[in-house]
């Protein structure tokens, strides 16, 4: 079993619409948790960084971690085709530790 | 400073051949990171320097891998007699001592024939 799942989607929505994105893990020892949106061919930018549980909100975008479910979240509203990309989560221990877990990614088309 | 840069962006080599990859961080971070990422999956992590010191390794960075950071500025990555399962795109990370997510340079995409 993979520390971090994440659905690797193909996923598709119209302009407009609330994107959820989703992953779940299984170390409880995780208490940073990012969003990554990686555009093709390219690496992948910082979106959100939260530490243990809550929300987090910028702008569109909303991040959320349930450490008692291990499961966190990330909604974009308002969604936009420049918002098409793949969106990795990533979590980490510590804040001295040294590695990122990444989830797979989820590739999203924001269709106009 | 424009961020995190990578040379080459793309190396195509035969099976044996020996590559090595450059990354040159933003220029105030000393903590560097190298991550490999394989089609449709996350990036994983290989190594971290802290300065010049290597201080961690990861069990996927095997004997054929070495990475070096003289001076703790830019950093290289050698692959020795590549193989096919080395095709990746080979990223590099860099951030302050305080930092925690880093920022990630573009990638080099690697091609083992």
């Amino acid at each position: 079993q993979k520390e971090v799942e994440q659905d690797p989607g193909p996923l598709s929505v119209p302009e407009g619409a609330i994107v959820s994105l989703n992953c779940t893990y299984s170390n409880s020892a995780f208490q940073y948790f990012m969003w990554y949106r990686q555009y093709s061919r390219k690496g992948p930018e910082l979106l959100m960084y939260t530490y243990s549980s809550g929300n987090k909100e910028d702008g569109r975008f909303t991040a959320q971690v349930d450490k008692s479910s291990k499961y966190i979240s990330l909604f974009i509203r308002d969604s936009q085709p420049s918002d098409s990309a793949t969106y990795l989560c990533a979590m980490k221990n510590q804040t001295g530790a040294n590695n990122l877990f990444f989830g797979t990614g989820t590739r999203l088309t924001v269709i106009p | 400073d424009t961020g995190v840069s990578q040379d080459p962006r793309h190396k195509i080599t035969k099976r044996g051949q020996n590559v090595t990859f450059r990354c040159d961080p933003i220029s105030e971070h000393n903590r560097l990171y190298w991550y490999r990422q394989t089609l449709g999956q996350g990036p994983e992590f290989l190594t971290y320097f802290q300065n010049e010191a290597q201080l961690e390794k990861s069990r996927l960075l095997s004997d054929r891998f070495s990475a070096e950071r003289p001076k703790g500025s830019f950093s290289t990555l050698e692959i020795q007699r590549t193989e096919q399962g080395d095709s990746a795109m080979y990223l590099c990370a860099s951030s302050l001592a305080a930092g925690l997510a880093g920022a990630f340079g573009p990638g080099t995409r690697l091609t083992v024939l």
